[in-house]
């Protein structure tokens, strides 16, 4: 059975910084995985994803230059550094794999909360 | 991007259908065959229901379908239940730009 399960989040200020992980399991990782997050009572938004071989990596617009996605394929794992975090960042974190153009896989998610 | 536009919110009784619109541009629906839809329960991760349109991962009901006509596509809910009451999101993963969301409400 597959299973992602994010871990990482937590509460941090403002310019703070995070790193979320993601340890997948019963399928095999080397498809495009994504982070997708929802703000508390918000729709999903997509932050970024990464080519099963980790060499080609996207990015929402309002997070480039501050997170950095990527993946460790020898520990099934996916990773998410997020630097310079603002309020705006508050959502709950989740790891999704990619297939023919969706995500068929997520993990529970992480609560990640930027807060003075 | 813009966000897909979707209704906030659809109601309907047991056993009755519903349909919910997701619309777009021709830059993200139109164009595309990669729309797929999430059913998502209060407080637990989305869950994969429709992908390329119209086909429904193993395990879905096939009381969800799926279809689309120009920059609007739509997902149709069959035989209403108590536990299809959640909200939904469209998504297109030419753009990467999920749906603003409706939460269905079974009567």
């Amino acid at each position: 059975e597959a299973q992602m399960v994010e871990s990482g989040g937590g509460l941090v200020q403002p310019g703070g910084s995070l790193r979320l992980s993601c340890a997948a399991s019963g399928f095999t990782f080397n498809s495009w995985m994504s982070w997708v997050r929802q703000a508390p009572g918000k729709g999903l938004e997509w932050v970024a994803n990464i080519k099963g071989d980790g060499s080609d990596k996207y990015y929402v617009r309002s997070v480039k230059g501050r997170f950095t996605i990527s993946r460790d394929n020898t520990k099934n794992s996916l990773y998410l550094q997020m630097n310079s975090l603002r309020a705006e960042d508050t959502a709950m974190y989740y790891c999704a794999r990619e297939y023919i153009g969706a995500y068929d896989y997520w993990g529970q998610g992480t609560l990640v909360t930027v807060s003075s | 991007q813009s966000a897909l536009t979707q209704p906030a919110s659809v109601s309907g009784s047991p056993g009755q259908s519903i349909t919910i619109s997701c619309t777009g541009t021709s830059s993200d629906v139109g164009d595309y065959n990669y729309v797929s839809w999430y059913q998502q329960h209060p407080g637990k991760a989305p869950k994969l229901i429709i992908y390329a349109v119209t086909n429904r991962p193993s395990g879905v009901s096939d009381r969800f379908s799926g279809s689309k006509s120009g920059n609007t596509a739509s997902l149709t809910i069959s035989g209403l239940q108590a536990e299809d009451e959640a909200d939904y999101s469209c998504y297109s993963h030419a753009t990467k730009v999920f749906g603003t969301g409706t939460r269905v409400t079974v009567l």
